[in-house]
């Protein structure tokens, strides 16, 4: 099932702060993150491990709750590079890898001056 | 070190065509993916490879085909384009199985199917 992302928009002035939020219906093992500006391919902003291992991007923060099957992004002091769309990536059955992952719809951040 | 190419850019079918989206990558990634975007969807996943030789079914397979006989190429066939097949193709690379490993994504291949 994909994992459900909110908000579905956000706009923001440059130096506010943006949470974006992944939600699962069945267990997390891993979540991975990733950017897209438009006409442009995702690039990879971070995963997290179930266990608490983290791998990505310095600038931008991350958490995973095993509990409620959620992972959130945390986009500080948000900079007009931060514009895009963000999605997120959860495993298709154990974890993500092997058997690919089952992106959300994506979050549109638009950072205005 | 090109990382992930993909051609063509663009491409215009007639519904019926059959075609050929290339991918090529010079990462010596075992892992290969091949994703569709559309508006309002974000990315599925339509077939990967974890090695030259294997290949499985992602979320949607249907009307596409694929083969792996080098590491370095996954080819995505289109046997009978049809109108719903117009999207954005993405192939993705990843240097392992395992949970841990990125994916590197090509610049994509927007197609549409007339």
């Amino acid at each position: 099932q994909q994992p459900v992302q909110s908000p579905q928009a956000v706009i923001l002035r440059e130096g506010e702060d943006a949470v974006i939020n992944c939600s699962s219906s069945k267990a997390l093992y891993s979540v991975h993150w990733y950017r897209q500006k438009h006409g442009e391919a995702p690039v990879f902003l971070m995963i997290l491990l179930k266990g608490g291992e983290q791998k990505g991007h310095e600038k931008i923060s991350a958490s995973f709750n095993e509990k409620k099957q959620q992972s959130s992004l945390y986009l500080t002091a948000s900079q007009l590079s931060y514009s895009g769309t963000y999605f997120c990536g959860t495993g298709r059955y154990s974890g993500g890898g092997a058997d690919g992952l089952t992106f959300g719809k994506g979050t549109h951040l638009i950072i205005q001056p | 070190n090109a990382g992930v190419t993909q051609t063509p850019k663009f491409q215009v079918l007639k519904t019926g065509q059959s075609m050929t989206l290339q991918c090529a990558q010079d990462m010596n990634h075992e892992y290969m993916s091949w994703y569709r975007q559309d508006p309002g969807m974000g990315l599925r996943l339509i077939h990967y490879s974890v090695g030259a030789g294997i290949t499985d079914q992602g979320e949607v397979p249907n009307g596409y085909n694929v083969s792996r006989s080098t590491t370095e190429d996954f080819p995505l066939r289109l046997l009978s384009a049809a109108p719903s097949q117009t999207s954005v193709y993405f192939c993705a690379t990843q240097p392992g199985q395992g949970i841990w490993n990125e994916q590197f994504f090509g610049p994509g291949t927007r197609l549409t199917v007339l």
